[in-house]
């Protein structure tokens, strides 16, 4: 089976850095996904996974542990328009498209 | 270039009645995939279509549900005799072939209200 586990809510302030995390047992593993989703809107794609490490790209930083089931997507400089909800979604396999199943999400509050 | 194309953007329907939900891929996208967002919880998938096949439909529910990529025009998800507990926003998502960087793109969703 596939589960995907993320907190559902966290608060940060304006300029802090937040972590936002997510394990993951699935099936299979061929890649790990982070979207922002604003309210009301489609998510969008902001990284990808699929060798442990670092991945970093402006404010934004995903790291992966494929040993542990471990993802966290990190933000600086947090804006207030980084309030949004934030998905963690795996790709299980090779072969089946691009089929991700995703977390529920962790929705940001950043105040200031 | 345009992106996923989704219409209508809010769809309201009385109980009973049939909802057609029409997605356009990307340019150069052959895999379309759906999924829906109920208030307050992630997205679930419910189908991957390539022209004119279901790839998977496991998250298909078995009845009333149904969804289609022609060789020509968008993909559409058909929910008949729809019901209350149908009301959701439905996003559709389309990639290339092969595994991509960027997992999907998404389109911007449409919202199903049932009355």
């Amino acid at each position: 089976g596939q589960n995907i586990d993320q907190p559902t809510e966290m608060t940060a302030t304006e300029g802090a850095i937040v972590q936002i995390n997510c394990t993951y047992q699935t099936s299979g593993f061929n890649g790990l996904f982070w979207y922002q989703q604003h309210a009301g809107e489609a998510p969008t794609f902001l990284s990808y996974n699929v060798l442990d490490g670092l991945e970093e790209k402006g404010r934004f930083s995903s790291f992966l542990s494929r040993s542990k089931g471990y993802s966290y997507l990190l933000l600086k400089e947090l804006q207030m328009k980084d309030s949004a909800s934030y998905l963690c979604a795996v790709r299980p396999s090779t072969g089946g498209g691009n089929k991700l199943t995703f977390g529920t999400g962790t929705q940001l509050k950043v105040e200031l | 270039n345009a992106g996923v194309m989704q219409n209508p953007r809010h769809l309201v329907r009385r109980r009973g009645q049939e909802a057609r939900l029409r997605c356009s891929p990307m340019k150069g996208h052959s895999h379309v995939y759906w999924y829906r967002q109920l208030p307050e919880e992630g997205l679930k998938f419910m189908v991957y279509l390539q022209k004119e096949n279901i790839i998977d439909e496991s998250g298909m529910p078995k009845e009333r549900f149904s969804a289609e990529f022609p060789k020509e025009g968008p993909s559409i998800l058909r929910i008949q005799q729809v019901v209350r507990g149908d009301s959701a926003a439905y996003f559709c998502a389309s990639s290339p072939p092969g595994d991509s960087l960027m997992g999907y793109t998404f389109g911007s969703g449409t919202r199903l209200t049932v009355v």
